[in-house]
């Protein structure tokens, strides 16, 4: 079975700081991808990034980077300068990969950022 | 062009009461998905359309759930006779295939609030 596991519950920074999100993850499946999802307090989930699983690459997008290591099953999301509009639930998510068939989302619990001034 | 849609955005229901939650997928999404977000909580999966067939039923909590597609598009999720621990967000998501057979990321609706009282 699947698990998504996000030890983080609640992460309080100043702005401008720099946080990183942890995410660790289990699955049997060698080939699977992982995601992350913002969601402000208007309740929408919003995609940040997909990641196969056999791309390690770390990748980084403007204030975001993800570090994924296989090694010890984590994709690690940082917010560099953090900004008030950060603030949010960040879902971390895994999925099978099997082609020819759609693939449930395994979510983990959430990590709450709040950035304050 | 357009997101993934729900209606309503809120309902209020008394226990006991049927309920129907509206799904309007991207336009060519062939995979439809439901979950539910309890308070302060991650998602966790319901059910899945691939075109009009629910290959993955797993997730419904029990046989008061129940859900349907039509025309590889709307999809309503019914929950009959209500009970309170069905309060809930429940969100929809679609997404679509590549060439080869794999799913694309899924992108997420706004929710549905049920609050039963």
């Amino acid at each position: 079975a699947q698990k998504v596991t996000q030890a983080q519950t609640e992460i309080s920074v100043v702005e401008k700081e720099d946080v990183t999100l942890d995410c660790v993850y289990e699955t049997r499946d060698t080939t699977y991808y992982l995601f992350w999802y913002k969601q402000p307090p208007s309740g929408e989930l919003v995609f940040l990034i997909r990641r196969n699983s056999f791309d390690e690459q770390n990748e980084i997008s403007g204030r975001y980077s993800w570090n994924f290591q296989k090694s010890t099953s984590s994709f690690n999301f940082t917010i560099t300068a953090s900004q008030v509009v950060d603030s949010a639930v960040y879902f971390c998510a895994l999925s099978e990969a099997a082609t020819g068939t759609a693939s449930k989302l395994t979510f983990g619990t959430g990590t709450r950022l709040q950035v304050t001034l | 062009g357009a997101g993934v849609s729900q209606s309503p955005s809120n309902k209020v229901t008394e226990k006991g009461k049927d309920v129907e939650l509206r799904c309007d997928p991207i336009s060519g999404h062939t995979a439809l998905y439901w979950y539910r977000q309890r308070l302060g909580q991650g998602l966790e999966f319901l059910i899945y359309f691939q075109g009009n067939s629910a290959p993955d039923k797993s997730g419904l909590p029990s046989d008061r759930f129940s859900a349907e597609r039509t025309g590889e598009s709307v999809s309503t999720l019914t929950i009959q006779r209500t009970q309170q621990e069905d309060s809930a967000v429940y969100l929809c998501a679609s997404s679509s295939k590549t060439s080869g057979g794999a799913e694309e990321t899924q992108y997420f609706g706004p929710g549905t609030r049920l609050l039963v009282l």
